[in-house]
Parts: structure tokens; C-alpha cells; sequence
């Protein structure tokens, strides 16, 4: 079965700087997807970022990028220009592309911008 | 807005009882999922179903179960409550059988039993 890893319960940053947050994954298949979702006070779950295995090239939006290192299982995600609206609970997770397709999510980071 | 609609938002009721957790997937979405958020076990896949059926099954208890109707809304049905089920249970959709696009969540369904 596959799972999900967030080794950082917390982290800070300061307002205006950078920080990454890591995820780690485990699976034998060569083909899924990863996201990374935020999950603010309002407890909504909203989609930040994707990345296809098959593709090579880190996936971008905005002030969001991944360091997708498909050899290592490595998903992390890089926040620039940090504001005080990002300060949130962040997960990472995993969708097969076969069966269920359904999303392991890693325990989650929360993140707090000190401004 | 993701256009998952799940109501009711919140729910307190005692051990024992019955509840009922619905969900209204996006427009022309034909998989629904359901997740349960508790503290202590993070977010966990129920159960999926497809255009009506049901297509999977994580870790779901067998006091809970489910259903998609007709019109596409789902039901999850909870009884025998007790207080560990007191969570944020989710619902999300996403496009039929395609799993190259990301699942859009509603707000949830925050069970407290008490």
C-alpha cells in the first residue's frame, strides 16, 4: 500500500521569506499523481499544486513550486514571498492511477507566518 | 467555491445514535469519495463510488456505510455512534475515471458526539 510522509509537524517562516516543506512517499507504481493541498482555519481542503509523475519538469503556480524527485520519492514544496495568508495546514498526497484512485494523504505540516 | 456541496456543516449528537452525512458532487462528476479527518489519525479514505456503485473500500467501519443515488448525491450513513467518531468527514468528487486531475473537496461535515 502506499503511504505518505511529512516529517514536519510545524514549521515558521517569516512574512516575505521562503520556506519548504518535504513529503516523502513510497510506492511501486511508476505512474500517479501528487498534490499538495492547504487546509486554512476554515478546514476547507484547497488544491495548491500538482505533479504528474510522468512528467519531469516541477510543476509551478505562483509562488508555489515542487522539487520533484521521482528516483528519491521525494515531493516538496517551496513557498516564496511568504504572506500571512498562506499560514495554514499543508498535505501532501498521493493519487493512484489505477484502481480506487483515491488520495493518501501524508499527517500534514502546519505552517505559521510570523509577520 | 469547489462546487461540492455537504450539509449539514455542523452536527452534535450523543452516543448511540444515527446520523446522516450527504454530499453533492460537482457537475457531471460521477466519483464521489469519502474521508474521515480526526486528530489523531489524520485524513483517512473510506469509501468511493462510481456513477452509483460502489468501487472501494478503505478503512470504513461497519457500524458506517454509504450510498450514490440516481441524481449523483451520496448519503454516509454513521450509527452507533460512539465518541471516537467525532471528526471532519469529507466528501470529495472528481471527474469520472479519470485520475489526472485533482479531486475537489467540499467543506465538511463537522460529527461531534458527545
Amino acid at each position: 500500500a502506499q503511504t505518505v510522509t511529512q516529517s514536519q509537524p510545524e514549521m515558521s517562516v517569516q512574512e516575505a521569506e521562503t520556506v519548504t516543506l518535504s513529503c516523502t512517499y513510497d510506492t511501486s507504481e511508476s505512474d500517479y499523481y501528487l498534490f499538495w493541498y492547504k487546509q486554512p482555519p476554515s478546514r476547507q481542503m484547497i488544491l495548491v499544486i500538482r505533479q504528474e509523475a510522468y512528467k519531469q519538469q516541477n510543476a509551478t503556480e505562483n509562488r508555489f513550486s515542487v522539487n520533484f524527485q521521482k528516483a528519491a520519492k521525494s515531493f516538496s514544496l517551496k513557498i516564496s514571498d511568504s504572506q500571512l495568508g498562506d499560514a495554514a495546514m499543508y498535505f501532501c498526497a498521493y493519487r493512484e492511477i489505477q484502481g480506487a484512485q483515491k488520495l493518501v494523504f501524508g499527517q500534514g505540516t502546519r505552517l505559521t507566518i510570523n509577520p | 467555491d469547489s462546487g461540492v456541496t455537504q450539509t449539514p456543516k455542523h452536527l452534535i449528537t450523543a452516543t448511540g445514535q444515527r446520523v446522516t452525512l450527504r454530499c453533492s458532487p460537482r457537475s457531471g462528476d460521477l466519483s464521489v469519495y469519502w474521508y474521515q479527518q480526526s486528530l489523531d489519525q489524520g485524513l483517512q479514505f473510506l469509501i468511493q463510488y462510481y456513477n452509483g456503485e460502489e468501487r472501494a473500500k478503505g478503512n470504513i467501519l461497519e457500524r458506517f456505510s454509504a450510498q450514490q443515488f440516481p441524481d449523483l448525491h451520496s448519503e454516509l450513513n454513521l450509527s452507533s455512534l460512539e465518541l471516537g467518531d467525532s471528526a471532519l468527514y469529507f466528501c470529495a468528487s472528481s471527474v469520472a475515471g479519470r485520475s489526472r486531475t485533482e479531486a475537489f473537496f467540499g467543506q465538511g461535515t463537522r460529527l461531534t458526539v458527545v
